[in-house]
């Protein structure tokens, strides 16, 4: 199983929602991430947990909040966003044997709008 | 600050043709330097290089990387249509600065 799951696929949201993005893997990987990707960006990282404990914060505003309830699952949970903050979400792992990222398979992403 | 250039920007092409994709790079502590296809939604592995002057070579796509003069190029060989894609190169860094930094992608287009 070399799959990253995230759901959902798509996210509609008003600005004072509050709703939660999810990823799973079972692939035994202990290095788990956020990316933003906008249209026609690359993705850009904003979180990187390690062996469940958040190890990279990219200066992401407290409106997205991460959490790793354990070594397969991750999950980011959203308040307050702005339309601005709309954007494909993408969820990654690696092996992180050595803190090293090394190849990172991502998962599908969910599509985030923010009216 | 991590930095990865990426060009051309955008590049058009006829199947059967052969494309080099440019990738230079700034990085502090250089672990590895990652290639990734990106079609319409997650991007999926291509290579991952850490020493300069190896080639890695998976069917018609290969790539070597130049840790002297901080670059790396990935070369596609009788292209097809299904090489239609984003193609991203990403740096590593290390000793503390160890994530991923993305460059703006390469766009290739192939036209049957």
């Amino acid at each position: 199983d070399t799959e990253v799951t995230q759901t959902p696929k798509h996210l509609v949201m008003g600005m004072t929602n509050k709703k939660s993005l999810k990823c799973e893997q079972h692939m035994g990987h202990r290095a788990m991430y956020w990316y933003k990707q906008k249209a026609k960006k690359p993705p850009e990282l904003m979180f990187v947990y390690s062996y469940e404990k958040l190890s990279i914060n990219e200066s992401v505003p407290s409106r997205f909040s991460p959490e790793c309830p354990n070594s397969s699952l991750l999950n980011l949970h959203l308040h307050a966003l702005q339309p601005e903050d709309s954007a494909l979400y993408l969820c990654a792992s690696s092996q992180g044997r050595t803190g090293a990222t090394g190849e990172l398979f991502f998962g599908e992403g969910s599509r985030l709008t923010v009216l | 600050e991590d930095k990865v250039v990426q060009s051309p920007l955008s590049l058009v092409v006829h199947e059967g043709d052969t494309v080099t994709l440019n990738c230079s790079y700034e990085v502090t502590n250089f672990r590895s330097l990652l290639w990734y296809k990106q079609e319409k939604k997650a991007p999926t592995f291509l290579f991952m290089l850490t020493s300069s002057g190896i080639e890695k070579k998976s069917g018609r796509l290969s790539s070597i990387l130049d840790k002297k003069e901080l670059f790396s190029i990935l070369n596609i060989t009788a292209t097809q249509t299904g090489d239609s894609a984003v193609y991203l190169c990403a740096v590593e860094g290390d000793f503390g600065n160890e994530k991923l930094t993305f460059g703006t992608g390469t766009r290739l287009t192939i036209i049957p």
